[in-house]
């Protein structure tokens, strides 16, 4: 299972872009990139996932480089709403539906 | 429409105790989870289950017994409750196979006395 490294935290302020990155050295070549949002007293929730190259939606996109190893979570023009722990998770392990999560990373979106 | 409940949402206890926690989802998922997260914010999962069938037990003392009576619902029941136990349990619900996201429940906060 690829071990996953993220930033502790970040602060940004709002109407900034924010990036966090996310390394997964050991990524296999079935796993997918998966990124989890939590706001305090609220489980985790999807944002977006993804394979190779960009994939965007209506929250965020996700930047994946040729090689997999990394990828970045693109939020643009943060609010204070924005302020969340993100989790970016890789695969599972096979057939075990065993979805580990990493510390996260603490964004602190401010005025 | 809430798509994993979780029931309830704060529970107070005395140690020694034992209590359940229920977990229900309407999606039409084959696979639920127990994931513990303690005061440091660490994600831990405990259980999974695939259509009723025990996956997943993460080296969860055997005081925790999840209960899946169909595959829309999984229970955590809780017996002689320690201080240690206090904690937010968050159950959560895929569809079948690798990679697929995680739907979660707003968590049930757990605090033993």
């Amino acid at each position: 299972l690829a071990k996953t490294t993220q930033p502790i935290s970040m602060d940004s302020y709002e109407g900034q872009e924010v990036n966090i990155t996310c390394s997964h050295n050991n990524i296999a070549t079935n796993d997918y990139i998966t990124w989890y949002q939590q706001f305090p007293s609220q489980g985790p929730r999807f944002i977006i996932q993804g394979y190779k190259t960009k994939v965007t939606n209506e929250v965020a996109s996700l930047f994946i480089p040729a090689d997999r190893k990394s990828s970045t979570l693109s939020l643009p023009r943060v609010s204070l709403s924005d302020t969340a722990v993100y989790y970016c998770l890789v695969g599972d392990i096979p057939g075990t539906y065993k979805y580990i999560f990493g510390t996260g990373t603490r964004l602190k979106v401010l005025a | 429409d809430t798509a994993v409940s979780q029931t309830p949402k704060y529970l107070v206890t005395q140690m020694g105790n034992d209590k359940s926690i229920k977990c229900e989802q309407n999606l039409g998922h084959d696979t639920m989870y127990w994931y513990k997260q303690d005061s440091k914010k660490f994600l831990k999962i405990m259980f999974s289950y695939n259509n009723k069938e025990l996956i997943i037990n993460e080296t969860v003392p055997n005081r925790f017994s999840p209960k899946s009576p169909d595959k829309a619902h999984l229970n955590l029941h809780i017996n002689s409750l320690e201080l240690g136990d206090s904690a937010v349990y968050f159950c959560a619900s895929s569809p079948l196979g690798s990679n697929s996201p995680l739907h979660f429940g707003n968590g049930t906060r757990l605090t033993v006395t």
